[in-house]
Order: structure tokens, then C-alpha cells, then sequence
């Protein structure tokens, strides 16, 4: 049980464009997800959390408008990265949490983004 | 500020030996922290989770000890096997959300 997907797993695109990444919790319902973003050899940085049915919330230094985030249902959220730029290149992570709470987050495989 | 330091990158060693790892931190007062197994373009797996009110946890050949005196948390994989080789990653959440270190990197030598 607890798993979390993420699609696409890998994706390459020309800057300028946007690109959508998918993360699903596949048998339980996610009251939270947030969106992580790892460079090499570098920490997992949080970027955002999102609830259900309400704005998410962006960690300082985040531009929400070139990120944007959706959770419109219970086992599904989104993030968009806009009019992407050869710096957004990294390796984009989910998780999922069945409470509000951090101490149980289930992760998903990880996007790697690959902006050209 | 807030701050979590793994103290080593990397970490090689013999298969069959115990492989020690050590997060510390400071200007936390976390109620847990949890460590995490990291492979090569894959999200992290959770391992074990260990209360401020525990000092020792065990999971098969893992255990982990929290030490919120010394804001240090230990980390051991006794009796190595190759299949151990991964990136470990300690994490604190003093709100709500997850801070994570920047993990060390064990090898395992068969």
C-alpha cells in the first residue's frame, strides 16, 4: 500500500515552453501533497504544499506564478512549471500524506526535468 | 537559522561491517525525525521514524538512537550487504513540513 506515482518520469523540453507533472496517489486519499526539487548531490528542498481544494502554499524564494500547483482531488496534484528556462532543469519529487501532518509522506518516483 | 548536517558525503565499507551515519542539528527542537533511503534518480523510500521521548529504534539490520541533548540522531546498517549501497537522508520536521540533510552516500564492497 502508500504508493505514490509520478508521470512523466522523464521529460525534455525547449525553453519557453511549460510543462506539466502529475502526482498521484494511487490507494489512499492524500489530504496533503507537496513538490520538492533536488539538484545533484544536493537536499531535497521543499518548494510548496498543497491541500485539497485550496491554494497552495509556497516556501520563501518560490515563484508561485512560474510554479503553479494544483489538487483538485483527493489523489491527484500538479505542478506546472512555465515558461521554462534551462535553470528549472532538475529532479521534481512529490509526496503524499494522508494527514496534514509531515511525519507520514509517501513518495513518488521523481520527474527529471531537462529544460534545453 | 536552522541547519541539518550529515556529517559525511560518503561513506565506503567492507560487506558484513556496520555502516554508522550521524545527522545532527541545530535550532530545532524536532518531536521526531525520520530517515529516508535514497537510489540514484528515485524519490526517497521512508526507513524508520524515531520520537523525541525514544532513544532507540530497530527495523531488521537498521537501528537508529536520538539524542535531543546533543541534537544528534545515529544511524546504523549492521552486517552491510551490497544491496545497502544508497543515499541516506535524515530528515526534521519542526512544523509541519519535512527538512531534509543533504544525505551521505554509502558504498558497500562485496
Amino acid at each position: 500500500g502508500a504508493v505514490v506515482s509520478q508521470h512523466p518520469s522523464r521529460v525534455i523540453c525547449k525553453s519557453g515552453t511549460s510543462v506539466k507533472i502529475e502526482c498521484r496517489s494511487l490507494d489512499f486519499q492524500a489530504t496533503t501533497m507537496f513538490w520538492y526539487r533536488q539538484f545533484p548531490k544536493k537536499s531535497l528542498m521543499l518548494m510548496a504544499t498543497s491541500n485539497e481544494g485550496s491554494k497552495a502554499t509556497y516556501e520563501q524564494g518560490v515563484e508561485k506564478d512560474k510554479f503553479l500547483i494544483n489538487h483538485a482531488s483527493l489523489t491527484l496534484s500538479t505542478l506546472t512549471v512555465t515558461s521554462a528556462h534551462p535553470e528549472d532543469s532538475s529532479f521534481y519529487i512529490c509526496s503524499a500524506a494522508p494527514g496534514q501532518g509531515a511525519d507520514t509522506q509517501y513518495f513518488g518516483p521523481g520527474t527529471r526535468l531537462t529544460v534545453l | 537559522s536552522q541547519k541539518i548536517e550529515q556529517n559525511s558525503e560518503a561513506l565506503n565499507i567492507q560487506e558484513g561491517k556496520t555502516a554508522t551515519l550521524t545527522c545532527n542539528y541545530t535550532n530545532y527542537s524536532p518531536a521526531y525525525l525520520q530517515w529516508y533511503r535514497q537510489d540514484p534518480g528515485r524519490g526517497p523510500v521512508f526507513l524508520l521514524l524515531i520520537r523525541e521521548n525514544e532513544k532507540e529504534k530497530r527495523k531488521e539490520r537498521l537501528k537508529v538512537t536520538f539524542d535531543t541533548t546533543l541534537k544528534q540522531s545515529l544511524f546504523h546498517i549492521t552486517a552491510s550487504q551490497p544491496a545497502d549501497s544508497a543515499t541516506y537522508l535524515c530528515a526534521l520536521a519542526p512544523d509541519y513540513k519535512l527538512s531534509f540533510g543533504a544525505g551521505t552516500t554509502v558504498t558497500v564492497r562485496a
